[in-house]
């Protein structure tokens, strides 16, 4: 089974904090790609960084990190200095190599407080 | 370079009526997948069309259909609407032919209501 879960359902943070943003995937698939997608009010989902399964490097960039775990099956996004412009709702999804269809969680939804 | 554009942005229609949305991909991009938002939700994998064959199809019943032109763009249509088909619809691109990893492009969605 395919399947990506976002515990956190909602965060809110005052602006100039970190926050962390959980995700957790399960596939059987020992090929397969993972995603974050930003979502804002107008609806249209923004692609933010793509993971190969086979590399498991950490990736920064600017406020933006993510934490690739395989062990776990997890990969989080991390944001450093929140800012206003930062509140949107965020997704994570999963690519299994077998197939085409993207699975997606149920997002988070973040609120920065100025 | 225009990204993955929807048409139209709202619609509302009564229960049993049916609807057609439309997608043009992200220039140079040959495959269109459809994905169903409801409120509060994830985006739900509908289908996906490749050189103008459903290549794979979610969980979705009949009533949900689609086609893909020649110039890649799609049309979802959606027959016999029921209130839980009230959702934001998002068309999504992705250059299949030339990448391997499938990077898929949103467009804004159509917004359905369903009276």
């Amino acid at each position: 089974a395919q399947k990506v879960t976002q515990a956190q359902t909602e965060i809110s943070v005052v602006e100039k904090e970190d926050v962390t943003l959980d995700c957790v995937y399960e596939t059987r698939d020992t090929t397969y790609y993972l995603f974050w997608y930003k979502q804002p009010p107008s609806g249209e989902l923004v692609f933010l960084i793509r993971r190969n399964s086979f590399d498991e490097q950490n990736e920064i960039s600017g406020r933006y990190s993510w934490n690739f775990q395989k062990s776990t099956s997890s990969f989080n996004f991390t944001i450093t200095a929140s800012q206003v412009v930062d509140s949107a709702v965020y997704f994570c999804a999963l690519r299994p190599n077998t197939g085409n269809q993207f699975y997606f969680g149920t997002g988070t939804s973040l609120t920065v407080i100025p | 370079d225009a990204g993955v554009t929807q048409s139209p942005t709202h619609l509302i229609k009564t229960r049993g009526q049916q609807v057609t949305l439309r997608c043009s991909p992200k220039s140079g991009h040959d495959t269109v997948s459809w994905y169903q938002q409801a409120l509060g939700q994830g985006p739900q994998f509908i289908f996906q069309y490749y050189e103008e064959e459903e290549r794979q199809r979610g969980n979705f019943p009949d009533r949900f259909s689609g086609h893909q032109f020649p110039n890649y763009s799609s049309e979802l249509n959606v027959n016999a609407l029921l209130l839980g088909d009230s959702a934001l619809y998002l068309c999504a691109s992705s250059a299949d032919r030339v990448s391997t990893y499938n990077e898929q492009f949103f467009g804004p969605g159509t917004r359905l209501t369903v009276l």
